[in-house]
């Protein structure tokens, strides 16, 4: 089935970095855009930023901007997040997200991966 | 940017209730942008509704959503104990790309 199964929990220290995995299977990964999006304890959710299908175009929130970085790797299907200079407002639960297209000018999230909390903290 | 915002916060209703959840946005938005994703405790949110009223792939026909312009309105016709939970509407944008309103929770 589609499914999109993310790397574990992390621990980190404040100015270090972390690589968050999201593994994708049951459908034409290189033909589909990947969306992360955050949540911290309690919250509601944020865009992080997003990966075109072909690797070719990204979009970062202003607030992480120089920060992130996302990439794709097709031939085994994962999609990477790396965010840099970790600080405490960074702990949060980060979601992987199948980036759908139905229709002129309408996409959703379809397939949502189970998360990875990242923890930052001295 | 354009900024999202529901209503109300909270919903405290009982099992077979009607639901009405609202989403204004700061500026109009087409309604083939909108869509809404339902969240439950520990779990991965889970997209509903796109373009504003399709629903997603195995979403069940008590829910329904509609609305144009800057007003939205997700309706969940009978609450099933399932139904609990929150909900978030999202519109699609060039910079950034989603943006969330801040949820409406479901509660008993």
């Amino acid at each position: 089935q589609v499914q999109l199964v993310q790397s574990g929990a992390e621990v980190k220290k404040p100015g270090a970095s972390v690589n968050i995995s999201c593994k994708a299977s049951g459908y034409p990964f290189s033909n589909y855009g990947i969306t992360w999006v955050r949540q911290a304890p309690g919250q509601g959710l944020e865009w992080v930023g997003w990966i075109s299908a072909d690797s070719v175009n990204r979009n970062y929130g202003k607030n992480l901007q120089g920060r992130v970085t996302m990439t794709k790797d097709t031939s085994t299907s994962t999609a990477y997040m790396e965010l840099t200079s970790l600080t405490s407002d960074d702990t949060a639960v980060y979601f992987c997200a199948r980036d759908r297209y139905y229709g002129p000018g309408s996409y959703a999230l379809d397939v949502w991966g189970q998360g990875t909390m990242v923890t930052v903290s001295s | 940017e354009i900024v999202l915002t529901q209503s109300p916060g909270t919903l405290s209703l009982s099992p077979g209730e009607r639901a009405t959840l609202s989403c204004r946005a700061s500026q109009s938005v087409s309604s083939s942008y909108l869509a809404w994703y339902q969240q439950k405790p520990g779990q991965s949110p889970r997209l509903l509704m796109y373009g504003a009223s399709s629903r997603a792939t195995g979403i069940p026909d008590r829910f329904s959503g509609s609305g144009s312009g800057t007003d939205f309105t997700l309706t969940i016709s009978r609450l099933e104990p399932e139904d609990f939970a929150v909900y978030y509407c999202q519109q699609f944008g060039n910079s950034p790309r989603f943006t969330f309103g801040p949820g409406t929770k479901v509660d008993i």
